[in-house]
């Protein structure tokens, strides 16, 4: 069965430090990956997603993730953090011609440091 | 437009009330859902509809009661509900089910749910 793993419930960064944001999936088949972002007391917004094509992927608001099939990672990065970049951001997988849901993380919850 | 519009963004309901949430979208997508958010923790499914029909039901107990009245439309009915229910519930929606390539699911902002 496919699962994800979101390493570190918490990661704290210094405003202007890059943001690095760990996921790894397990998955029998080439997976679809994608990021959500969810600020406080908000609904989740999709950063970015995967869908094999290239596996650098650029998102909204300067994040982008790289797909690394040998690692079984999609790792979330930003070059430079902002205070604004402060949520809870989950990492999720669907696979292809499956059942229709979508499989998240536990969430890691960013905390940017003034 | 990405939008799924939730109402009403809080609602406080005690155990004996019925009370409905309701959910809405306008971009043609066929595939709709229901989440459950503790405080912490990722949405939880509770029920797919797709093309207008429930096609998964993740063993919510039956103080649950969803509807779909069309294909813009989704409902929530709250019967009888207890204090373990308290949470918030997301709605969202895809262009085609999720066992289709690639798609992507659109979240609501959610309702805030507390039982009394």
């Amino acid at each position: 069965a496919q699962s994800v793993t979101q390493l570190g419930s918490h990661v704290s960064v210094s405003e202007g430090a890059l943001v690095l944001l760990r996921c790894n999936y397990s998955s029998s088949v080439p997976p679809y990956l994608f990021w959500y972002v969810q600020y406080p007391n908000q609904g989740l917004q999709l950063l970015l997603k995967y869908t094999s094509a290239a596996t650098l992927v650029k998102g909204i608001n300067g994040f982008e993730a790289e797909f690394k099939k040998s690692e079984t990672s999609f790792h979330l990065t930003k070059p430079s953090a902002h205070m604004s970049d402060a949520a809870e951001y989950f990492c999720a997988v669907t696979l292809p011609n499956r059942d229709d849901k979508i499989i998240f993380g536990k969430g890691t919850r960013l905390h940017i440091l003034p | 437009d990405t939008e799924v519009t939730q109402t009403p963004k809080h609602l406080v309901m005690g155990m004996t009330n019925k009370k409905s949430l309701k959910c809405e979208q306008h971009m043609g997508h066929r595939a709709m859902y229901w989440y459950k958010q503790k405080a912490k923790k990722p949405p939880e499914l509770m029920f797919v509809y797709s093309y207008e029909k429930l096609s998964i039901n993740e063993s919510v107990p039956s103080r649950f009661s969803p509807e779909c009245p069309n294909s813009s439309l989704l409902n929530l009915h709250l019967h009888a509900l207890q204090p373990e229910d308290s949470a918030l519930y997301l709605c969202a929606s895809s262009q085609d089910p999720l066992g289709n390539s690639g798609n992507t699911i659109y979240f609501g902002e959610g309702s805030w749910l507390t039982v009394v």
